[in-house]
């Protein structure tokens, strides 16, 4: 059966330090993946999706980033936090868009 | 572009009645997959309920059931027998099949009563 992994579950991060969030699945090979932004009392915003390995489109213009090194990874990246960076950020994936979306559990991220 | 709308923020309902929670989203295409997810308080998504645009029948998942309504651009969610496992954020997404781009709604936040 197919798993993802999303860590870490909490995190705390002074403004301007850097950010490493990393998710993985399993069981799967050529998901697509994605990085979601949940900010508290709204919706799911997404960040980022990838179709494969090197392969990342932006879909709001911030303070991060992402990258696939390898098939089943997907790491989102800030070099320098922002106080709106805070939010709770899900990983997910699937085999083919509209099939249907799995979820990691999440990362809380707090900028301080 | 495409949006989802959720204009009931808060609802409540006594356990083992039916609550029905409301999304309608906007769009020019004809083919389309809805969803509805749930988020219990401990964060995870979980999928509820997946309807294809071109099946007119709707679907169900055991006590979940949605009311799709194409013309309308209404895709209505129904817990019957609600459970206090029930109580939950339910969002409701849309995907155009090859942008990869699922849109989730604000969200509906349901509490079951005892």
């Amino acid at each position: 059966s197919q798993t993802i992994h999303q860590w870490p579950a909490t995190l705390v991060q002074p403004v301007g330090s850097p950010l490493s969030l990393e998710c993985t699945v399993e069981g799967t090979s050529n998901p697509n993946l994605y990085w979601y932004r949940q900010a508290a009392g709204r919706g799911l915003q997404l960040l980022f999706y990838s179709v494969g390995i090197g392969q990342i489109s932006s879909e709001v213009p911030q303070n991060l980033s992402a990258s696939r090194p390898q098939d089943r990874q997907f790491i989102l990246s800030s070099k320098k936090l922002l106080l709106s960076d805070s939010g709770f950020y899900l990983c997910a994936w699937d085999r083919a868009d509209g099939e249907k979306l799995f979820f990691g559990s999440g990362t809380q991220l707090s900028v301080l | 572009a495409q949006t989802v709308t959720q204009s009931q923020p808060e609802m409540s309902v006594q356990e083992a009645e039916t609550v029905t929670l409301s999304c309608t989203y906007d769009t020019s295409e004809n083919n389309y997959y809805l969803f509805w997810y749930k988020q219990p308080p401990s964060r995870q998504m979980i999928l509820v309920i997946r309807q294809e645009a071109y099946k007119q029948q709707n679907a169900t998942e055991n006590r979940f059931s949605v009311n799709f309504q194409k013309a309308a651009k209404s895709f209505s969610l129904k817990i019957s027998d609600s459970q206090l496992g029930d109580t939950a954020m339910y969002f409701c997404a849309f995907i155009q099949p090859g942008t990869y781009k699922y849109i989730f709604g604000t969200g509906t936040r349901l509490k079951v009563l005892a």
